[in-house]
């Protein structure tokens, strides 16, 4: 099993600052890297499926850079809103296509 | 809006009993998956499925089973439910295993009592 690594695990950010973490993959065999948005008392969400080494996706306030030859993606937040409480996960598909998902970054905003 | 539907938000059920848990897709996605969640240790693969009939094992599929006898239909199968299956289970589909977005469920809490 491949390791998808997330960093940090937790992070508590005031409201109105910016914010970003990391989800590090295997290198090799890359095909797509995932990020989702996991609020408490729903399903996860798809934000992003990134494909191409220096691809930089946008969705209002959250953006996402990759890296594939270094194997690491970023995700920024800029001027943190309550409702970005929650946990962001990544997920990398392995060599059998089967998606690994990381444990996920836990994002408490802070009035 | 397109759905991934779990017939049970929670569930309680006793140690041994076998359990069935559906999940319905509208969107007709070829793959569905079911993942369960547990503190610390992330979303872990226990089956999928690319087609109507076929299945593969994901990470954890031991005292699990799944049935798809319908494109829309995956369902998940305790054979004798134990307390170490107590968990939030996940169910997602998505129209590939790696370029598109999984749709997920929202999710069955189980408890083995």
């Amino acid at each position: 099993i491949l390791n998808v690594e997330q960093s940090p695990q937790s992070l508590h950010v005031q409201e109105g600052d910016s914010t970003n973490f990391t989800c590090s993959f295997p290198s090799s065999n890359f095909y797509a890297l995932h990020w989702y948005r996991w609020e408490t008392a729903k399903s996860p969400e798809a934000l992003f499926v990134m494909t191409l080494n220096g691809d930089e996706k946008k969705k209002g306030r959250i953006s996402a850079t990759l890296n594939t030859k270094e194997g690491y993606s970023y995700l920024y937040i800029k001027g943190s809103q309550p409702e970005d409480s929650a946990t962001y996960l990544c997920a990398f598909p392995n060599r059998d296509d089967k998606i690994i998902f990381g444990k996920g970054t836990r994002l408490h905003i802070l009035p | 809006d397109v759905k991934v539907t779990q017939s049970s938000r929670y569930l309680v059920k006793r140690t041994g009993e076998k359990v069935f848990l559906e999940c319905v897709q509208d969107m007709d996605h070829e793959n569905m998956f079911w993942y369960r969640q547990d503190p610390g240790l992330g979303l872990r693969l226990i089956y999928f499925s690319y087609d109507v009939k076929m299945k593969e094992k994901g990470d954890i599929p031991e005292g699990y089973s799944v049935s798809r006898e319908k494109k829309e239909r995956f369902s998940l199968i305790l054979e004798s439910a134990s307390t170490n299956q107590t968990s939030m289970y996940l169910c997602a589909s998505s129209p590939s295993r790696t370029i598109y977005g999984y749709t997920f469920g929202s999710g069955t809490r189980l408890t083995v009592v």
